[in-house]
């Protein structure tokens, strides 16, 4: 059961280059999460997607794009990328339900903008 | 907009004590309450989770307590073990649909011999 994947590991841009990050988790999940994580800063979140065709902007969404379109894949794209976008970025994904439904993590992806 | 707050910031004590840090919330109108660990250059792994209707919740040396009248939650570890180290990062998921998971920004343990 491989969970939440994401791709790359590890990546260093140039400023004004693009990419995607890719999130893929086989958990059959509904809801999914794109965090970045800056030193003591804590997770704060990008984009959230609560179903397939669905996307939604979070707490610092500028110069990201997200996009849903199967259940499985949750791709994050930068766009002309900046050195402020150096971070760690994580997905996650959860199913709510009952409320015992825990929020399960990929194993992120560090990005160095250059 | 619901505020997490995580004290202390960092902590660090000699192996065998016993431990709490502290989660504290804005919003009261949560779903559930999380517990996560992670290593240096790692992601999040789940610890704990306090479903609304919950008081507490108790796995080998962690319990851990919620408060939602007070706005809050220890995570209270026993014995503690150098293998303990890491950061500790509480998340608390919005009720009324989204059920988006804000981060507090986490407790830096360390546990030395």
């Amino acid at each position: 059961n491989a969970g939440v994947t994401q791709t790359p590991k590890f990546r260093i841009l140039k400023i004004g280059q693009s990419m995607t990050l890719q999130c893929t988790q086989d958990m059959n999940h509904n809801y999914m999460y794109w965090y970045r994580q800056d030193p003591g800063m804590g997770l704060k979140l990008i984009y959230y997607s609560v179903g397939a065709g669905i996307t939604d902007k979070g707490e610092v969404p500028n110069g990201y794009n997200v996009s849903r379109s199967t259940t499985e894949d949750f791709p994050l794209r930068l766009e002309l990328a900046a050195p402020s976008q150096t971070s760690v970025y994580f997905c996650a994904s959860s199913e709510p339900g009952q409320g015992g439904e825990k929020l399960f993590f990929g194993s992120g992806t560090q990005l160095s903008v250059l | 907009k619901q505020e997490v707050t995580q004290i202390p910031a960092a902590l660090s004590v000699p192996e065998g004590e016993n431990l709490v840090l502290n989660c504290s919330f804005t919003d009261s109108a949560i779903y559930n309450l999380q517990w996560f660990r992670q290593d240096p250059g790692k992601g999040l792994t789940s610890l704990l989770l306090i479903q609304s209707s919950q008081r507490e919740q108790t796995s080998g040396r962690l319990n851990a307590s919620l408060d939602k009248s007070s706005g809050r939650s220890t995570l209270y570890i026993a014995a503690s073990q150098p293998g303990d180290s890491a950061t500790y990062l509480c998340a608390v998921a919005a009720s009324g649909g989204s059920y988006i998971p804000t981060f507090g920004r986490g407790t830096s343990l360390i546990v030395h011999p």
